[in-house]
């Protein structure tokens, strides 16, 4: 099966320092990648959407100038957080889709296995 | 920001018992749903989906139903094991690939 790779699993930083997570489709191209945001005990929370060669589309309340998009392949997403301050520990995962017309018979959404960050 | 205090609705099973997690959806428009489940520290990971023109569909020890009329979903599992132990979310498609998730429900599974 498709697989999605994200990476680090795990980072710890200092409070004003800037962290970048990468998700990598590893069998598959992806056009559109996306980027939640989960707080423990709470659901996923979309932050933006990724496209291939063209700006992030970020949802309401988050800000594009903290949360930096770099989508440069079609199997490489990556978000920068940047100036991380301790509110903004959580777990960060992406997900991947294949890409092509409308229709969820035979695409379905691949998850990364999330990037836990803590900021002291 | 985070809610203080707050925390997912949780159902505790004996293993071998059948397990019924609900869910209710906003968007009378979705036409695609899907269960996920996920464990702790790690990603979502896809257990089965259902298209609007349908209302049940089964997988293996996984059933899931739909009432579009009252906007619910639920996924049975049959058999309950101590690995189903996880967090279940919903989730819709409201939108081209856009999935919205709904809360979650912890299930404890004990042996």
């Amino acid at each position: 099966g498709a697989v999605v790779s994200q990476h680090p699993s795990r980072v710890i930083c200092k409070s004003g320092t800037s962290v970048k997570i990468e998700c990598r489709s590893l069998d598959f191209q992806a056009t559109t990648m996306f980027w939640y945001r989960q707080f423990p005990k709470q659901s996923l929370m979309l932050m933006a959407t990724s496209n291939e060669g063209s700006k992030a589309t970020y949802e309401q309340g988050v800000e594009k100038d903290k949360f930096l998009i770099n989508h440069a392949s079609l199997t490489l997403s990556t978000l920068t957080v940047t100036s991380a301050h301790p509110e903004d520990s959580s777990f960060y995962i992406c997900s991947a889709h294949p890409g092509g017309v409308r229709g969820w018979a035979n695409e379905k959404l691949f998850f990364g296995s999330g990037t836990q960050l803590s900021v002291l | 920001g985070e809610s203080v205090g707050l925390h997912l609705p949780t159902l505790s099973v004996q293993e071998g018992d059948n397990s019924i997690i609900n869910c209710a959806y906003s968007n009378s428009a979705s036409d695609y749903f899907i269960w996920y489940k996920q464990e702790s520290g790690k990603g979502p990971q896809f257990i089965i989906d259902i298209r609007s023109n349908m209302d049940k569909r089964q997988g293996q020890r996984v059933t899931v139903l739909l009432n579009k009329t009252v906007k619910h979903l639920s996924l049975q599992i049959a058999a309950t094991q101590p690995g189903d132990s996880a967090v279940y979310f919903c989730a819709e498609n409201s939108g081209y690939s856009t999935l919205t998730f709904g809360k979650g429900t912890m299930l404890l599974v004990s042996p």
